[in-house]
């Protein structure tokens, strides 16, 4: 167990839906990463937080955002979802946002856009 | 940005022999190295990790070696059981605008035991 949570582990929507995963992090770990794993593209980095701001953003659609909260936890927003969307996104924390800092990763959670 | 290659895809391996998975990266200002195994309905597991003051390092029945000269970097599972079968990945983070913005993963390569 990597200590990171992610809820809910599966989630079947329709098309044109709109979505909220949430990931809470390790104890401590103050920076949260957002991936999406497809079956054919391996694992792509959508975004980061760090104590509350944004910090990076990679390969995010503008119909997906994502926030960090005070307490720490996160949650990505998935709206006008399509077939496309449908993959397992994964959250990871770490103490830092250095580059030295080792990354933690949930269970995921697995969307299928129906 | 950064860009990682990792071969093979697929790779079989009798039980008791060993594994070896390479990668390259592009950017030569990366300097931290993970692994990652993921099994089946799984997160990636992080299960060793090399920093660039570090040619290798080993746990156990694993080790990892960085050639930053070349830009490339291996993971070698020794005396392989069939546990091992899972999928690996590695990884590559460097200095961004914020430092550690992001791990940039290879394409992960399948690895089955034969027993």
């Amino acid at each position: 167990d990597s200590g990171v949570t992610q809820t809910p582990k599966h989630l079947i929507t329709a098309t044109g839906q709109r979505v909220t995963l949430r990931c809470s992090p390790r104890s401590g770990d103050l920076s949260v990463y957002w991936y999406q794993q497809s079956l054919d593209q391996g694992l792509q980095f959508l975004i980061q937080y760090y104590n509350g701001e944004e910090r990076a953003k990679g390969n995010i659609l503008e119909r997906f955002s994502a926030q960090q909260f005070p307490d720490l936890h996160s949650e990505l927003n998935l709206s006008s979802l399509e077939l496309g969307d449908s993959a397992l996104y994964f959250c990871a924390s770490s103490v830092r946002w250095d580059e030295n800092t080792e990354a933690f990763f949930g269970q995921g959670t697995r969307l299928t856009v129906v | 940005g950064e860009n990682v290659e990792q071969h093979p895809s697929t790779l079989s391996v009798q039980e008791g022999d060993s594994a070896v998975i390479k990668c390259t990266y592009s950017d030569s200002a990366s300097n931290y190295f993970p692994w990652y195994k993921q099994e089946l309905g799984k997160g990636p597991q992080l299960i060793i990790d090399i920093r660039s003051n570090v040619g290798e390092k080993k746990d156990q029945r694993i080790a990892v070696t960085l050639n930053k000269t070349a830009k490339h970097f291996s993971l070698h599972i020794t005396e392989t059981q069939p546990e091992d079968s899972a999928v690996y990945f590695c990884a590559a983070s460097g200095k961004g605008n914020f430092g550690n913005e992001k791990l940039t993963f290879g394409t992960g390569t399948r690895l089955t035991i034969i027993p």
